[in-house]
């Protein structure tokens, strides 16, 4: 139990479908975070949210939409996905950076989607 | 801007076996430097970190040491089991940046 909680843990859904994940944190952080774990390929850092205002977004397709209405809560709405959004999808949550203190990233454990 | 290279896995070891996972860095200033751990079917777990140089971590018997002579942060175990079977990422932390290395899978054999 990390703090991270995400739901669903695993997610098939139709290219045309709308599907949403949720990710809570009980941890009192203030940065929230979306990854994307491939198959052989590095994580991938999606969107960052400091205080609820996205602070970074990597060149992130559109059909992947992040709505953080508060401290605790973050969401990732899907929108007409292609079989190679495939993958796990990692929240996570630390206090807001700087790093160089050790400030830690704490990771949900994770939703499995499949895009068919 | 940071990076890390960490020796590419598999690493396929018998149960009592020492580990090293190699984990070098690159990066401006003097970043916190951090191994995760990610079990089959999870999410990564923080599994030990240092904040500045010659700090060792530790944890679950695992350690690692900040060396910024070489900037390395290998991990090393004197004795595995089969439970730490998984994959390992090595992380630095820098300013507003994470980066994280691509993960060394570890499998350990009875």
């Amino acid at each position: 139990e990390t703090g991270v909680t995400q739901t669903p843990r695993h997610l098939v859904m139709g290219m045309t479908n709308k599907k949403s994940l949720k990710c809570e944190q009980h941890l009192g952080h203030n940065a929230m975070y979306w990854y994307k774990q491939s198959a052989k390929k590095p994580l991938e850092l999606m969107f960052v949210y400091n205080f609820k205002e996205q602070t970074e977004n990597n060149s992130v397709p559109s059909r992947f939409s992040p709505e953080c209405p508060n401290s605790s809560h973050l969401f990732l709405h899907l929108h007409t996905l292609q079989p190679e959004d495939s993958a796990l999808y990692l929240c996570a949550s630390s206090q807001v950076p700087p790093y160089d203190s050790g400030n830690t990233i704490y990771f949900g454990e994770g939703s499995w989607l499949t895009v068919v | 801007g940071n990076s890390v290279t960490q020796m590419e896995g598999p690493v396929t070891l018998s149960e009592e076996a020492f580990l090293t996972i190699n984990c070098t860095y690159t990066a401006t200033g003097y970043p916190s430097l951090f191994w995760y751990v990610q079990y089959p079917g999870e999410g990564l777990q923080l599994l030990l970190k240092a904040t500045k140089a010659d700090d060792k971590g530790s944890n679950k018997g695992f350690e690692a040491t900040y060396r910024k002579e070489t900037t390395s942060f290998h991990l090393e175990k004197g004795s595995v089991q089969v439970s730490d079977s998984a994959v390992y990422f090595c992380c630095t932390g820098g300013g507003n940046k994470l980066t994280f290395g691509t993960g060394t899978q570890l499998k350990v054999e009875l």
